[in-house]
């Protein structure tokens, strides 16, 4: 069955760097485009940022944008996010999630929380 | 950007009963719509996308419908697992942007 498991997060103190991951099993990774959410603590979903199945075209939002990079080694069927330079308002739980072409998110793994605090 | 404005932010029903919660894109996103179900301490579930077609295993009391701007999702004799909070995405430009969330409560 298809499953995806973020992990990575922790406390950090802000301005320093962090790498999450998320590991996909039980389908062809290579074939989706797979997508960031996060959400703070309280509050509602935030989309990140999205990587295409091949890697070639990414997207982010502007909060994150020169900050953070996703990434995908389709050799292990792992997706990454590094985040540099993080602030308080980046503590959120964070979400990979999987996208079918043509079609909205469909799985989504069970998140990451990270917090950003000195 | 696109917004994406959900109305109502909050709503109360009783089981048995049908609700309909609103959401309104800023710009035409044509049918580029998904809609989430989010419980207490969970990851969202997909349920709806293209506006309207159910994602696999989910129930058919679940309906979303809308094309453009204005979109409904639609749930059908409420039963105590449905009780959740629920939110859209528009997927036809980035960033795809969620609405703020509708907390469906008894």
């Amino acid at each position: 069955q298809v499953q995806l498991v973020e992990s990575g997060g922790r406390v950090v103190q802000p301005g320093r760097s962090l790498r999450l991951s998320c590991a996909a099993s039980g389908f062809t990774f290579s074939s989706y485009a797979f997508h960031w959410v996060r959400q703070a603590p309280g509050k509602g979903l935030e989309w990140v940022a999205v990587i295409s199945f091949a890697g070639g075209n990414k997207f982010y939002a502007d909060s994150v944008k020169g900050r953070f990079t996703v990434s995908r080694d389709n050799s292990k069927n792992t997706l990454y996010l590094e985040m540099n330079s993080l602030r308080t308002e980046d503590t959120a739980t964070y979400y990979c999630a999987r996208r079918p072409q043509g079609r909205g998110l469909d799985y989504w793994g069970q998140g990451t929380l990270l917090t950003v605090s000195s | 950007d696109i917004q994406m404005t959900q109305s109502p932010s909050s709503l109360s029903a009783s089981v048995g009963e049908r609700v309909t919660i609103t959401c309104r894109a800023s710009q035409d996103i044509t049918n580029f719509v998904a809609w989430f179900q989010q419980k207490p301490g969970k990851a969202p579930k997909s349920l709806i996308y293209a506006a309207s077609s159910l994602q696999d295993g989910v129930p058919s009391k679940f309906s979303g419908s809308g094309f453009g701007t204005d979109f409904t999702l639609t749930v059908n004799n409420l039963q105590p697992e449905d009780f959740a909070t629920y939110y859209c995405q528009q997927y036809s430009t980035y960033p795809h942007t969620f609405g703020q969330g509708t907390k469906l409560e008894i």
